[in-house]
């Protein structure tokens, strides 16, 4: 069975802190994403990575960073957090290859979520 | 500004009924439309998934309602079951970009 796993289900960090957000996904999936999600918003995507040491910005990139040294692990960084960052995050992953490229290149497989609160 | 709108943003249904969802979108470049279904707890996870060249895909109790012209596609839970209670996500994908741009969910709530 395929897993997204993310470190922490609950976090509670204060304002300012550097928060290290960690996720592995055991499916050898070249992409992986980080999204939040925020009631009445959905899911928005803040970063992505397509391969090893690559990243790149989605729609709400600021505040925000990544690094992905591995492939199975894809980091969000909150450099200094801040009360408007509480909210759920989201990894996911997925593969470009594959024959029946509708359920391999464009199905993302999430995580369980981590719930952070910035106090 | 979203690129997909959804609504309504929660749903009562009781059980046997039909829960109707829909969501709507602008840009002409998405080439792929699925809904994902999340329990509490838990990550999303895909349900089901349309491409623009059809007009309706069923898989079981799901269908999803495609229309091109109006750029509006929907999705049908028939018989509606307590256990199809979840937050149910469209999204829509762009394949030059690799990313997918979700609506803003909808919580259903199937009474028994």
């Amino acid at each position: 069975d395929v897993k997204v796993t993310q470190s922490s289900r609950y976090l509670v960090k204060r304002t300012g802190e550097k928060v290290f957000l960690e996720c592995v996904q055991d499916m050898d999936h070249e992409n992986m994403f980080w999204y939040r999600q925020d009631p009445g918003l959905g899911l928005r995507l803040i970063y992505f990575s397509y391969d090893v040491k690559m990243k790149e910005k989605g729609d709400i990139p600021e505040g925000y960073s990544v690094s992905r040294e591995k492939k199975e692990r894809f980091s969000l960084i909150l450099e200094s957090a801040s009360t408007n960052q509480t909210s759920m995050y989201l990894c996911a992953s997925s593969s470009p290859q594959g024959t029946d490229y509708l359920a391999t290149n464009e199905k993302l497989f999430f995580g369980s979520g981590t719930q952070l609160s910035v106090l | 500004q979203q690129q997909v709108k959804q609504s309504p943003q929660s749903l009562i249904v009781q059980k046997g009924g039909i829960s109707i969802i829909n969501c709507a979108y602008e840009n002409t470049a998405f080439d792929y439309f699925p809904w994902y279904q999340q329990f509490p707890g838990k990550g999303p996870a895909l349900l089901i998934a349309i491409r623009p060249d059809v007009s309706e895909k069923k898989e079981g109790r799901f269908t999803i309602s495609f229309n091109k012209s109006a750029k509006q596609f929907s999705l049908h839970i028939m018989d509606s079951q307590p256990g199809d209670s979840a937050t149910y996500f469209c999204a829509a994908h762009r394949v030059d970009f690799n990313k997918f741009y979700f609506g803003s969910g909808t919580k259903l709530n199937v009474k028994p």
